[in-house]
């Protein structure tokens, strides 16, 4: 089976770092994605890890354990257009993703 | 942004008439996928396809059928839709693996259905 387990929702606030953790059990990993969802619009892809470490891309950091079944994403210097959901989705088989429930993350001034 | 078009954007229909959406990419990625966004189950893979006329199911194909005639089509088609296929359509390509096994998804704008 797969589970996939995120916080539904975070608060943070203008210029501050959040970190959204995921942790999941699936039957076959070779790697997680991370991608951003605003409301009433299409996901679009952050991140890719493959690899135990932390990927780095801007103020977004992606963070991968694969013997804990955990990653998290990292937002640095949050902006009001950082408000989304974010997905995490572990890559399961042959270009097959298994897409978690999201966190919705809102951002205050 | 990847060129992935979805039409129709809206539809409302009734209970029990077909149904056909349409995704058109001009990438020519060989891989293309059908989703499904529900709230409290995220998005749900339907099928997917791997070439011309190569089509496999997803996690939650009853109900659905595909089929890719053209690299740049792929067309889903409910065949008696029910109201619980109410949802946010999402079609999705990828290129072919690269060398760590994975390409990203790059989904289109969606399509929201409804059925009464």
């Amino acid at each position: 089976g797969q589970n996939i387990d995120q916080p539904t929702e975070m608060t943070a606030t203008e210029g501050a770092i959040v970190q959204i953790n995921c942790t999941y059990q699936t039957s076959g990993f070779n790697g997680l994605f991370w991608y951003q969802q605003h409301a009433g619009e299409a996901p679009t892809f952050l991140s890719y890890n493959v690899l135990d470490g932390l990927e780095e891309k801007g103020r977004f950091s992606s963070f991968l354990s694969r013997s804990k079944g955990y990653s998290y994403l990292l937002l640095k210097e949050l902006q009001m257009k950082d408000s989304a959901s974010y997905l995490c989705a572990p890559h399961t088989g042959f270009q097959k993703l298994v897409f978690g429930t999201g966190t919705r993350l809102l951002v205050s001034p | 942004d990847a060129g992935i078009t979805q039409s129709p954007r809206h539809k409302v229909t009734e209970t029990g008439t077909p149904v056909t959406l349409r995704c058109h990419q001009t990438e020519n990625h060989r891989y293309m996928y059908w989703y499904r966004q529900d709230p409290g189950h995220g998005l749900r893979l339907i099928h997917y396809s791997y070439g011309v006329k190569d089509t496999d199911k997803g996690e939650v194909s009853d109900g659905y059928s595909v089929s890719r005639s053209k690299t740049e089509d792929f067309l889903l088609t409910l065949e008696s839709a029910t109201s619980s296929q109410t949802s946010v359509y999402f079609c999705a390509i990828s290129e072919s693996p690269g060398g760590d096994g994975n390409q990203p998804q790059h989904f289109g704008d969606g399509t929201r259905l409804s059925i009464l």
